[in-house]
């Protein structure tokens, strides 16, 4: 059974850093890969959407990476901004029944 | 931009109340999903539909129910609202053979009193 991790469950930092946050999963058999941002209260929003066959995509200030044999993805959040603050989900979509397993989340805080 | 639309965005209802929250998307996409949410937790699937007349139930068991009458619409039904169904809902599409991943709408805060 395919699951998914998402570490840290939280973090703060001040504006300006560069920051990484990271998505482990279980079962490499995915379809694809898919970074999300929620607001307090509001529906997702999807940033990135990465390709089993793809090794990184690129958004703005946003990059996220793919591992697949390892079983990893890393979104980089670079020159970080208050209205970066929000909580960061990650999915993948099964490659057998286009399922969405989802992590937990990081919610990150962007001091100013 | 994704379109998918729900409605309401707020709810407030009585307990023993019936009530559908709607979920409609125009980008033609086969599956969609019903997904809640409490604050600050988990995403937990509840209903998911591959398309026209297929309606599965997901990981955590609902008392909700749906329907897949059409492909640009998956409403959600509460047949007696309860308190503990006091949650946000959150409907999402994917095409079926996914390049573009998923697309979630702003979702339906529902407050059963």
């Amino acid at each position: 059974k395919q699951e998914v991790t998402q570490i840290p469950a939280a973090l703060s930092v001040p504006e300006g850093e560069n920051l990484v946050l990271n998505c482990s999963f279980t079962d490499s058999a995915i379809y694809n890969l898919q970074w999300f941002r929620q607001d307090p209260g509001k529906g997702l929003t999807s940033l990135l959407l990465i390709q089993s066959s793809q090794r990184e995509q690129t958004s703005g200030r946003l990059n996220a990476s793919l591992d697949k044999s390892s079983g990893r993805s890393t979104l980089y959040i670079a020159a970080s901004q208050p209205g970066d603050s929000a909580t960061y989900l990650c999915a993948v979509i099964m490659d057998s029944n286009y399922q969405l397993i989802w992590g937990a989340g990081t919610k990150l805080i962007i001091k100013p | 931009e994704a379109d998918i639309y729900q409605t309401p965005r707020y709810l407030v209802i009585g307990t023993g109340k019936k009530i559908t929250l709607e979920c409609s998307q125009t980008m033609g996409h086969d599956k969609m999903y019903w997904y809640q949410q409490d604050p600050g937790m988990e995403l937990h699937l509840i209903h998911y539909s591959y398309g026209v007349n297929s309606t599965e139930k997901g990981d955590l068991s609902s008392e909700s129910t749906v329907s897949r009458i059409r492909t640009e619409h998956f409403p959600l039904t509460l047949e007696s609202a309860r308190p503990s169904h006091t949650s946000q809902y959150l409907c999402a599409s994917s095409e079926y053979i996914g390049e573009w991943g998923a697309f979630f709408g702003q979702g339906t805060r529902l407050t059963v009193v």
